[in-house]
């Protein structure tokens, strides 16, 4: 059984740091490429990044402007979000999720947008 | 604001079959195939329909999806109380390089 579980998240003020883990189980986690959602009260989901198999080859939301960083560690089947200069704007839940496809061929591919599992998510609030 | 367009709610009685409507744009639905995803009250999203109309494995066929040019839709038959949910669309946007979800439905089973 697919499991993915989310954790890190809390509250932090305005500026302040965290760093998200999401530990991955019930599949070959270093085949498939995996993402960060996260949905903001009452509001629908927003991608936020995507990271190849390899780690290799990311990829992020135009709206981030560099402050998140994505990775994945395949020996702990653990991807990891690290996120800085966090603003109110960024208080949401954070979601991690899987992409269906297994070892693409491609080596930069970091996702299909098709989410086919998701974690239960960790919640981020930042104060000001 | 959501950049794939969905009605707010959307309500029936059991039995009943129901739809949500997903408009997009050339750069998203227009191009590029739409998933719908289902999520029940203080879970996380699930994906009901992939690739437009393709249904994972344990998902009920009362749950259809099409496309049409730049829009979706999701249809539901036989509505059941535990379809209460919020449903969202979600595409692939080519000039955002990224995928964008609609801003969901709340289905209501009356």
């Amino acid at each position: 059984e697919v499991q993915l579980l989310e954790s890190g998240g809390g509250s932090v003020q305005r500026g302040g740091s965290l760093r998200l883990s999401c530990a991955a189980s019930g599949f070959t986690f270093s085949s498939h490429a995996m993402s960060w959602v996260r949905q903001a009260p009452g509001k629908g989901p927003e991608w936020v990044s995507g990271i190849s198999i390899s780690g290799d080859n990311t990829k992020y939301a135009d709206s981030l402007k560099g402050r998140f960083t994505i990775s994945r560690d395949n020996s702990k089947n653990t991807l990891y979000l690290q996120m800085n200069s966090l603003r109110a704007e960024d208080t949401a839940v954070y979601f991690c999720a899987k992409d269906p496809v297994e070892k693409p061929t491609n080596p930069v591919f970091t996702g299909t947008g098709i989410f086919d599992y998701w974690g239960q998510g960790t919640l981020v609030i930042v104060s000001s | 604001q959501s950049v794939l367009t969905q009605p707010p709610s959307a309500s029936g009685t059991p039995g009943q079959r129901v739809t949500i409507s997903c408009s997009g744009s050339s750069s998203n639905i227009g191009r590029n195939t739409v998933n719908w995803y289902q999520q029940l009250p203080g879970m996380a999203p699930k994906l009901l329909i992939y690739t437009n109309d393709q249904r994972p494995s344990g998902v009920p066929d009362r749950f259809t999806g099409s496309k049409s040019g730049t829009s979706a839709s999701l249809a539901i038959s036989g509505l059941q109380s535990e379809d209460e949910a919020d449903y969202y669309c979600e595409a692939w946007d080519d000039s955002l390089k990224g995928p964008v979800f609609g801003g969901g439905t709340r289905l209501t089973v009356l």
